[in-house]
């Protein structure tokens, strides 16, 4: 258990609709991630958010937005969804910022589009 | 730009046998190494990572050394074990002022057999 929650663990729904997933990192770990995987694409990075403010931004879409709320947990929200949106979606934390710190992993969010 | 070359999978080996899977990484500055590993179904975990020149780092009978000179981090294990199986990825975070997200390789799969 790397101390990463991610909710929903899984997920359907349709094209052209909106989802939230959440995040919460470990205790007292300021830097969320999020990544995508998906088997055309591998492991993207998304975006990072560190102590609240975003710190660095990836491959997201427009489509994509996310948020770091005061207790540190985060949101991805995925809109107008579409059938290559599907893929898992991983929450990471670290203790800072910086590149040296070890980054630990949620199990994922499976999100399936139809 | 930075970037992460793994070797192609899937690499099938019988149970004792001899791992090594390829790993070479293109980046400016100090980047920071890391293998993590993603079991069937569960989300990626940290097997090990080094963080400067000649660093070896291990974990679970596994190791990597950092070589600038190829700039390499090969991940080998002397006999592997059928619970082994999994995809491993190469990683590499890079130099401080970047921030802390990860690049990711390809990943490769392995599949050992009793």
């Amino acid at each position: 258990d790397s101390g990463v929650t991610q909710t929903p663990k899984h997920l359907i729904t349709a094209t052209g609709q909106r989802v939230t997933l959440r995040c919460s990192p470990r205790s007292g770990d300021l830097s969320v991630y999020w990544y995508q995987q998906s088997l055309d694409q591998g492991l993207q990075f998304l975006i990072q958010y560190y102590n609240g403010e975003e710190r660095a931004k990836g491959n997201i879409l427009e489509r994509f937005s996310a948020q770091q709320f005061p207790d540190l947990h985060s949101e991805l929200n995925l809109s107008s969804l579409e059938l290559g949106d599907s893929a898992l979606y991983f929450c990471a934390s670290s203790r800072d910022g910086g590149g040296r710190n070890t980054i630990y992993f949620g199990e994922g969010s499976w999100l399936t589009v139809v | 730009g930075n970037s992460v070359t793994q070797m192609e999978g899937p690499v099938t080996l019988s149970e004792e046998a001899f791992l090594t899977i390829n790993c070479t990484y293109t980046a400016t500055g100090y980047p920071s190494l890391f293998w993590y590993v993603q079991y069937p179904g569960e989300g990626l975990q940290l097997l090990l990572k080094a963080t400067k020149a000649d660093d070896k780092g291990s974990n679970k009978g596994f190791e990597a050394t950092y070589r600038k000179e190829t700039t390499s981090f090969h991940l080998e294990k002397g006999s592997v074990q059928v619970s082994d199986s999994a995809v491993y990825f190469c990683a590499l975070s890079p130099s401080e002022n970047q921030g802390g997200k990860l690049i990711f390789g390809q990943g490769t799969e392995l599949s050992v057999k009793p």
